[in-house]
């Protein structure tokens, strides 16, 4: 057990519908890091918050957004879903800014039909 | 140059006989190399990780082997078991960022 976690564990929309994804990181940890893994394919970097600012971006499309909040726990939100964004979604966290040692949480498996 | 190359993309092993997954990195400024380990349905966990004033770091059956000069750095797994049947990540981080490699599917045959 990590120490970071993720809800729901599974979870399935149709097309055109909006979902949130929830990450609360391990206590002490100021860092969050989302990643897409789609089937059979590598760790995506989504996006990253450290202490309650947007830190570092990466292949995020436009229709999602996060945030994280006060008490450190982060959101994904995802809208106008598409069948390519079925995936599993990881959250990550770190102690500093920039660590290579990050905790991953199990993940949240989305299905969209 | 902010690519991290991960090969091979599969491999099959022995029970008992060395696995080695081997990665290539371009940018300079990487100065943290780790390595998770990820189990069907699970989330990726650290493994065993590197920095580059060190050529090699041991942790049991598992071992790094970094090459500064050539920038590029392997995970060795001594004597393979089943249990070790996984996913294998590397990669590489810097003040600024992390970027993984693509992966390594790898299956030990009993």
């Amino acid at each position: 057990d990590s120490g970071v976690t993720q809800t729901p564990k599974h979870l399935i929309t149709a097309t055109g519908q909006r979902v949130t994804l929830r990450c609360s990181p391990r206590s002490g940890d100021l860092s969050v890091y989302w990643y897409q893994q789609s089937l059979d394919q590598g760790l995506q970097f989504l996006i990253q918050y450290y202490n309650g600012e947007e830190r570092a971006k990466g292949n995020i499309l436009e229709r999602f957004s996060a945030q994280q909040f006060p008490d450190l726990h982060s959101e994904l939100n995802l809208s106008s879903l598409e069948l390519g964004d079925s995936a599993l979604y990881f959250c990550a966290s770190s102690v500093i800014a920039t660590d290579g040692e990050q905790f991953f949480g199990p993940g949240t498996r989305l299905t969209v039909l | 140059q902010q690519q991290v190359k991960q090969s091979p993309q599969s491999l099959i092993v022995q029970k008992g006989g060395i696995s080695i997954i081997n990665c290539a990195y371009e940018n300079t400024a990487f100065d943290y190399f780790p390595w998770y380990q990820q189990f069907p349905g699970k989330g990726p966990a650290l493994l065993i990780a590197i920095r580059p004033d060190v050529s090699e770091k041991k942790e049991g059956r598992f071992t790094i082997s970094f090459n500064k000069s050539a920038k590029q750095f392997s995970l060795h797994i001594m004597d393979s078991q089943p249990g070790d049947s996984a996913t294998y990540f590397c990669a590489a981080s810097s003040a600024s960022k992390i970027i993984f490699g693509s992966g390594t599917r790898l299956s030990i045959r009993p």
